[in-house]
């Protein structure tokens, strides 16, 4: 168990819905980084987000976003989802004490399934 | 793109020392060299990361070349559990994107 906490553990939703992924980070850990992984693209980096500001944006689209709270915990939001958007969603979470990038550890994820 | 190459997959007979190769030959002065492996669908695990000195934890060792351009994670006496995907990255600050390749699948054979 790494600690780090992610709901729901399934989505199953249609096509054109929004929905919001939950993600807890262990305790103390200031990062939160997102990450999509589908059959046919690998690990996908989306976003990290360390102590409420965005600090690194990757491949994510435009209809993706996400937010780190006050209280550290962050949520992904996917809307008009697509049949594509059908994937592992991981996120992750480090100290990063001083912005120095440290090891991560993976939550067990949300596969969402787009019908 | 990622940073860095990796076989696509590579087989290690249980009981036996599993050296998975990493090449990364553009790695700047100040990146680090990190290790992950994800079992199935669960979620990556961190192995070791290293700068240049050689690396040992409880899980694995890292050797990284003198001219830091390759790396290869070690783990030692291979076990069944020890079957998933190694991914390398190379990373310098938290300000970096995070890459992962399609790393190594390592399949033990009893």
């Amino acid at each position: 168990d790494s600690g780090v906490t992610q709901t729901p553990k399934h989505l199953i939703t249609a096509t054109g819905q929004r929905v919001t992924l939950r993600c807890s980070p262990r305790s103390g850990d200031l990062s939160v980084y997102w990450y999509q992984q589908s059959l046919d693209q690998g690990l996908q980096f989306l976003i990290h987000y360390y102590n409420g500001e965005e600090r690194a944006k990757g491949n994510i689209l435009e209809r993706f976003s996400a937010q780190q709270f006050p209280d550290l915990h962050s949520e992904l939001n996917l809307s008009s989802l697509e049949l594509g958007d059908s994937a592992l969603y991981f996120c992750a979470s480090s100290v990063e004490l001083g912005g120095a990038y440290d090891e991560q550890y993976f939550g067990p994820g949300t596969r969402l399934t787009v019908t | 793109d990622a940073k860095t190459t990796q076989p696509p997959s590579m087989d290690c007979a249980e009981g036996r020392a599993a050296n998975l190769p990493c090449n990364h030959s553009t790695i700047s002065g100040n990146e680090y060299v990190y290790w992950y492996r994800q079992i199935h669908s669960q979620g990556p695990q961190y192995i070791i990361h290293g700068l240049k000195n050689n690396e040992t934890n409880e899980m694995a060792s890292l050797i990284i070349t003198e001219d830091r351009k390759s790396s290869t994670l070690i783990l030692p006496h291979a076990t069944l559990r020890d079957t998933a995907v190694y991914y390398c990255i190379v990373r310098k600050t938290s300000y970096d994107k995070v890459i992962f390749g399609p790393g190594t699948s390592l399949s033990v054979i009893p």
